[in-house]
């Protein structure tokens, strides 16, 4: 049981929006902590995608965008492509546990 | 351009030791905090521990706290993970992570990550 929650799948068409939600908590996104998102290929290492909640590292297609409030937050993925599928995890800190969390992961499939 | 490459991963039995390094290149690793985070198969991503630039702080999940001692030698610019008693819940691809500036040690985030190198714990 991860400590933020996210959606195990999403699926949407080529081209469509899709959101993937992380719903966490007052010790962790409720407290203020940032929320940073990660992707992650098949077979391949995360690689940052939103960081602060809402920035994108260089490199990183603004069809990527995040957001937070209150104790969830979401990253959208819009014009939906084929090379999107994979796997996505939210990322925050919780002062429960004095440590980094990440979300269980959400499988994105593209049809 | 940011290199991050783990080694040292295996085959050990439970209760037994493994050390895992981190080779970084490509930045001044002294001046950035680095972290350890491992991924069980099939599963989904776990932050294990984390040190500051100097190596003076150092951070550790709760599920690995007691067994597990991450270092760095500055000089060599090499990231390490020394796991000791270890389980059969530490089997895991084990990812080295960069902590950039923006970020604290205490409340990282990632910005580049190694390949990962994967430790199997079973008798």
């Amino acid at each position: 049981q991860s400590v933020l929650t996210q959606p195990p799948s999403v699926s949407g068409a080529p081209g469509q929006r899709v959101t993937i939600s992380c719903t966490g908590s007052s010790s962790n996104i409720g407290a203020g902590y940032d929320v940073h998102w990660y992707q992650q290929l098949p077979g391949t290492a995360p690689k940052l995608l939103i960081y602060g909640n809402s920035n994108r590292p260089s490199g990183v297609p603004d069809r990527f965008s995040g957001s937070k409030s209150g104790t969830s937050a979401s990253l959208a993925i819009s014009g939906l492509q084929a090379e999107d599928e994979a796997d996505y995890y939210c990322q925050s800190y919780d002062s429960s546990l004095s440590g980094s969390v990440f979300g269980g992961g959400t499988k994105l499939t593209v049809l | 351009e940011v290199q991050l490459l783990e080694s040292g991963g295996g085959l050990v039995q439970p209760g037994g030791s493994l050390r895992l390094s981190c080779a970084a290149s490509g930045f001044t690793f002294s001046s950035y905090a680095m972290s350890w985070v491992r991924q069980a198969p099939g599963k989904g991503l776990e932050w294990v521990s984390a040190i500051s630039g100097s190596g003076g702080s150092t951070y550790y999940a709760d599920s690995v706290k007691g067994r597990f001692t991450i270092s760095r030698d500055n000089s060599k610019n090499t990231l390490y993970l020394q796991m000791n008693s270890l389980r059969a819940e530490d089997t895991a691809v084990y990812y080295c992570a960069k902590i950039p500036h923006y970020a604290t040690v205490t409340t990282p985030y990632f910005d580049y990550w190694g390949q990962g190198t994967l430790v199997t714990v079973s008798s």
